[in-house]
């Protein structure tokens, strides 16, 4: 079983579309986060979500939106797509914003042309 | 602000070198410290983690990392490598405001 899974895993698109990205964890965990890893492989968080409450939203611009419907998932949503949003990006979950490890899902590698 | 810095962006070793990763971060307050692995591909995976207590800490496939405090440091190291070791290796820093900081990698590849 999955523990942390995203969906999809690759997304190729025009810039100016909207697209989302899922993600679901079956770990039971509290908190949820997105992550964005950029050509240079640096890994840089911009949102953590704990019981579908925004805990850390670094400066992304507004047109990335997270949605966490339930502790168990985090969607991504990001409108007018740019090209410099082009990346890897990771979802992760961990039990409390001070608990343990992190678990990080399989990333979605978003291309923007 | 808090950064975590890796000193080498590429270390290239033979099979049955001895390999140490450097990892320094800036943050006056207490700490949780991590090493992340992550395969060509792949996602990541923890490698080791530190808390509390011994400084020095064991993780998985024969990685270890030790915790010095007064050098902020958290170096990784493994005695002997393998070429399945070759990987991107990220060290990370937790704060108490609970934000995970990650180092910009350092990839290492293993020459069988």
């Amino acid at each position: 079983d999955t523990a942390v899974s995203q969906t999809p895993k690759y997304l190729v698109t025009q810039m100016g579309n909207d697209k989302s990205i899922k993600c679901e964890q079956n770990l039971g965990h509290d908190t949820m986060y997105w992550y964005k890893q950029d050509s240079k492989k640096f890994l840089k968080i911009m949102f953590s979500y704990n019981n579908k409450e925004l805990i850390i939203n670094e400066t992304v611009p507004n047109r990335f939106s997270p949605k966490s419907p339930d502790k168990a998932h985090l969607n991504l949503h990001i409108n007018s797509l740019e090209l410099g949003d082009s990346a890897v990006y990771f979802c992760a979950s961990s039990q409390g914003m001070a608990g343990d490890e992190q678990f990080f899902g399989p990333g979605t590698r978003l291309t923007v042309l | 602000a808090q950064s975590v810095s890796q000193h080498n962006h590429h270390v290239i070793l033979s099979e049955a070198a001895s390999l140490e990763l450097g990892c320094n971060y800036s943050y006056g307050g207490t700490v949780n410290l991590f090493w992340y692995v992550q395969y060509p591909g792949q996602h990541l995976q923890l490698l080791l983690k530190y808390f509390s207590g011994d400084p020095l800490v064991k993780g998985i496939k024969g990685f270890e990392a030790e915790f010095i405090k007064s050098k902020f440091s958290f170096n990784l190291r493994k005695p002997s490598v393998q070429w399945s070791d070759t990987a991107e290796y990220f060290c990370a820093v937790r704060t108490q405001g609970g934000k995970l900081i990650f180092g910009q990698g350092t990839e290492l590849s293993v020459k069988p």
